[in-house]
Parts: structure tokens; C-alpha cells; sequence
């Protein structure tokens, strides 16, 4: 268990619809990073988050969007899902340098 | 604007034997920090090593270790007496403090797979 927890683990969906996927940090981790990895490629950085602070935007697309709340959790909407937006969801959290990652939301879009 | 460049999609190496993952990356900062992360089948993400841009000596971790050239711009990891459950694709990512946050910069992987 690395400590940063990620629900839900699985979710299928439907195109059209709009799903959240949830992020717990490391206890004492400010820094919240969601990346998106499709099948069999590199991880696209899509945001960061600081002490509830949106931080840095990578490619995130418009149909996207995240917060971080006042206990630090974090959420990750994405809303009018497409086929193309079937991936892995990794969550990871800092305090300094070097993630801790969490193992991921496995996104399926039918 | 920094890169890295992971140039062996594909790998497979021995059981036992020592396998180099190759990767280069480029940027104008002198203070960074360099990783490499395995993910397994699980597709979990695991950090296997980091390094300091301002230490000389290479870092290691038991079986794991690398040749940072920071004059070349390259930080290659090194797995020696592989096993099984090193077969994954492994990640090098680059990561700096600027503009008040770090920011990280992930290769395009190389897959490894080890041959029994």
C-alpha cells in the first residue's frame, strides 16, 4: 500500500456520460497530480493541485476538470466521455520531490 | 522546454543476467532530479531509484543502480541478476522546481521483459 488511495478502481461507462474519480493523498502529501495513461503509452501529465491551489495544467482537456478539497482529498471529473477517453487514471502525491503514486482508476468507456 | 527520450521501446534480457535501460533527457537547469519508475502488469507505479543532479556519485538500490553523465545528459539504469518479477515497463522522468511547483517530465517507457 503506497498511501495514496484512488477510488474506484474499475468503472465502466457509457459515451455521453460523466464520471468522478476520487484521490486520497499521502497523510502530510499537499501536492495532488493526476495523469492519464492510455493503453500501452507514457503517462500525459493533466493537472496538479497544492493545498486546494490549482498549480500547473498539463493536457487536460476542456470535458475535464479537478479540485482539491480542504482535507486535501482530490476529484477528477470527467463529463461527455468518449470512447478516447478509456484509460488509466493515476493519482500522485508529494510533499517535496518524488511521487507516490496510487494504483490507479481503470476508466472503460462502451 | 525539457525532454526525455527512452530511444528502446522493447527489451528482454536473461534471467540472472544485467540489462541497461537507456535514457536521455534535455534541459538548461542545473538543479533537477532524475527517476525511474517500474510498472509492472499490475500497472501499478513504483519509483526504483532517484538521483540528485548535484551528487557526482551514481545512486543505487540493491540490484538497481545507474550511470548519470550529467555532462552528456544521460541517466541509464542498470539491473543487475534480473528476475522475473522485474519483467515491466520502466519509466524516466525528469523533475525540477520552477514557477513555484515541481515539474515532471515522463519518457515513453521501455518495455523489459526477462526471459527464463
Amino acid at each position: 500500500d503506497s498511501g495514496v488511495t484512488q477510488t474506484p478502481k474499475h468503472l465502466i461507462t457509457a459515451t455521453g456520460q460523466r464520471v468522478t474519480l476520487r484521490c486520497s493523498p499521502r497523510s502530510g502529501d499537499l501536492s495532488v497530480y493526476w495523469y492519464q495513461q492510455s493503453l500501452d503509452q507514457g503517462l500525459q501529465f493533466l493537472i496538479q493541485y497544492y493545498n486546494g491551489e490549482e498549480r500547473a495544467k498539463g493536457n487536460i482537456l476542456e470535458r475535464f476538470s479537478a479540485q482539491q478539497f480542504p482535507d486535501l482529498h482530490s476529484e477528477l471529473n470527467l463529463s461527455s466521455l468518449e470512447l478516447g477517453d478509456s484509460a488509466l487514471y493515476f493519482c500522485a502525491s508529494s510533499k517535496g520531490f518524488g511521487y507516490t503514486f496510487g494504483s490507479g482508476t481503470r476508466l472503460t468507456v462502451v | 522546454a525539457q525532454t526525455v527520450t527512452q530511444s528502446q521501446p522493447e527489451m528482454s534480457v536473461q534471467e540472472a543476467e544485467t540489462v541497461t535501460l537507456s535514457c536521455t533527457y534535455d534541459t538548461s537547469e542545473s538543479n533537477y532530479y532524475l527517476f525511474w519508475y517500474k510498472q509492472p502488469p499490475s500497472r501499478q507505479m513504483i519509483l526504483v531509484i532517484r538521483q540528485e543532479a548535484y551528487k557526482q556519485q551514481n545512486a543505487t538500490e540493491n540490484r538497481f543502480s545507474v550511470n548519470f553523465q550529467k555532462a552528456a545528459k544521460s541517466f541509464s539504469l542498470k539491473i543487475s541478476d534480473s528476475q522475473l518479477g522485474d519483467t515491466a515497463m520502466y519509466f524516466c522522468a525528469f523533475m525540477n522546481y520552477a514557477s513555484g511547483t515541481y515539474k515532471y517530465i515522463f519518457g515513453t517507457g521501455t518495455r523489459l521483459k526477462v526471459l527464463a
